[in-house]
Parts: C-alpha cells; sequence; structure tokens
C-alpha cells in the first residue's frame, strides 16, 4: 500500500512534442505529490509540486494532472527540448515527510 | 545560496569496513533525510532527522545510524559493509519535518 507505480518506464518523444508520464498510488493518506528530475551522476530536482485539494498545477512547460478519485496523478511536459532528456520520478508522502518514489521514467527528446 | 552539499563525492570501500557520509543542508532548513539509490531505482528512504531527533526510519538493517548536530548538518553510518550497499546515497533538506525536500548531488559508494 505504500507503493508509487510509475509508467512508462521509457519514452521517446520528438522535439516539441508533449511528454506525459502517469503515476498510482494506494494510500489515501498521501497528501503531497512531487515531481524530480534527475540527470547522471546528479541528485534530483525539484521540478513542480501538489496537494491534493488542487486538480491541476501549471509551472512554465510543467503540468502535474491529479485525480483524486482514481489515485492518479501525472506529469506532462509540454514543447518537450532535448535539455529535458532525463529520468523523471514522482513521489507521495504523508504528513511525515518520508517521501516514496515511483521507479522512474527515462525520457528521450529526439531534435 | 548554497544548495545541499555532501561528501565526499565517491568512496571505495571494502566488504566488512564502515563508512560515514556528510551532509550539510540549506541554510535555514532543520530537517535532514538520508535516501540510498540503487542505480536504475528510484530513492529509498533510510532516515529523517528533525531537529537533532530521529523522525522517521526506513526499512534498513541496524548497520545504517544517523545523527543529526546542532548546526543541522547529519552523518549517515554504515557499518559491516555488503556488496548490495553500493548504491548513490542522497542527503535532503527541508525547512520543516514535512516540506518541500531538496537533495544535494549524492555520494557515490561503491563496496568492493
Amino acid at each position: 500500500q505504500q507503493q508509487v507505480k510509475q509508467s512508462p518506464q521509457s519514452l521517446i518523444v520528438q522535439k516539441g512534442g508533449i511528454s506525459i508520464i502517469n503515476c498510482a498510488y494506494e494510500n489515501t493518506a498521501f497528501d503531497y505529490f512531487p515531481w524530480y528530475q534527475q540527470f547522471p551522476g546528479k541528485g534530483p530536482a525539484l521540478l513542480i509540486a501538489i496537494r491534493p485539494d488542487v486538480s491541476e498545477k501549471k509551472e512554465g512547460r510543467f503540468t502535474i494532472s491529479f485525480n483524486k478519485s482514481a489515485k492518479q496523478f501525472s506529469l506532462h511536459i509540454m514543447d518537450s527540448q532535448p535539455g529535458d532528456s532525463a529520468t523523471y520520478f514522482c513521489a507521495a508522502s504523508t504528513k511525515g515527510g518520508k517521501l516514496i518514489f515511483g521507479q522512474g521514467t527515462e525520457l528521450s527528446v529526439k531534435p | 545560496d548554497a544548495g545541499v552539499t555532501q561528501s565526499p563525492t565517491h568512496l571505495i570501500k571494502t566488504r566488512g569496513q564502515h563508512v560515514t557520509l556528510r551532509c550539510s543542508p540549506i541554510s535555514g532548513h532543520k530537517s535532514v533525510s538520508w535516501y540510498q539509490q540503487v542505480l536504475g531505482q528510484g530513492p529509498q528512504f533510510i532516515f529523517q532527522y528533525y531537529e537533532k531527533e530521529e523522525r522517521g526510519r526506513g526499512n534498513f538493517p541496524d548497520r545504517f545510524s544517523a545523527r543529526q548536530f546542532p548546526n543541522y548538518s547529519s552523518e549517515l553510518n554504515v557499518n559491516a559493509l555488503l556488496l548490495g550497499d553500493s548504491a548513490l546515497y542522497l542527503c535532503a533538506s527541508s525547512m520543516r519535518s514535512a516540506g518541500e525536500q531538496y537533495f544535494g548531488p549524492g555520494t557515490r559508494l561503491t563496496v568492493t
């Protein structure tokens, strides 16, 4: 019940296209859902996060869509660029702060 | 402002040895969490400390221990190293025990 399931495992998108990564969870006590971007050899960088009282949050080219009833949330990257090529992790936490991460999605944006 | 810093960057140890990893949080942040990231997987939670007290522990053996100092920096200690302990060890800091977590660059530990 503590798991966060992420899909797809890998994704190839053309430059200018939309990248979509999906996550699902079971624990209804989760109340914070961040997305992290990680480049090889680097630590994860916080991209955008959402709480379950809103259904969508947008920051620049990045949008989180949240469906509380389906216990699913997704990351949309608009106008994807080669510089967006990285591994993306969704995560979830309860008020305690411990982050439970998905398995990661390796995104490759082709020029 | 400096982000989360970790030392050392890389470390090679032999099975059975112990290791100490260090982390300095972002200035003003009082909570530090440690995660283990095995190649190809998402980070796994090890410990969280807030105001020098342990606030959470993940499913790791007692060989793993940590502490937080009065200046909010933290150490992660691993005893009796196993080959399976080879991983990227990440430190994350946040202002409070529950809040946005910002990760450092990690320490790459290789156990031979």
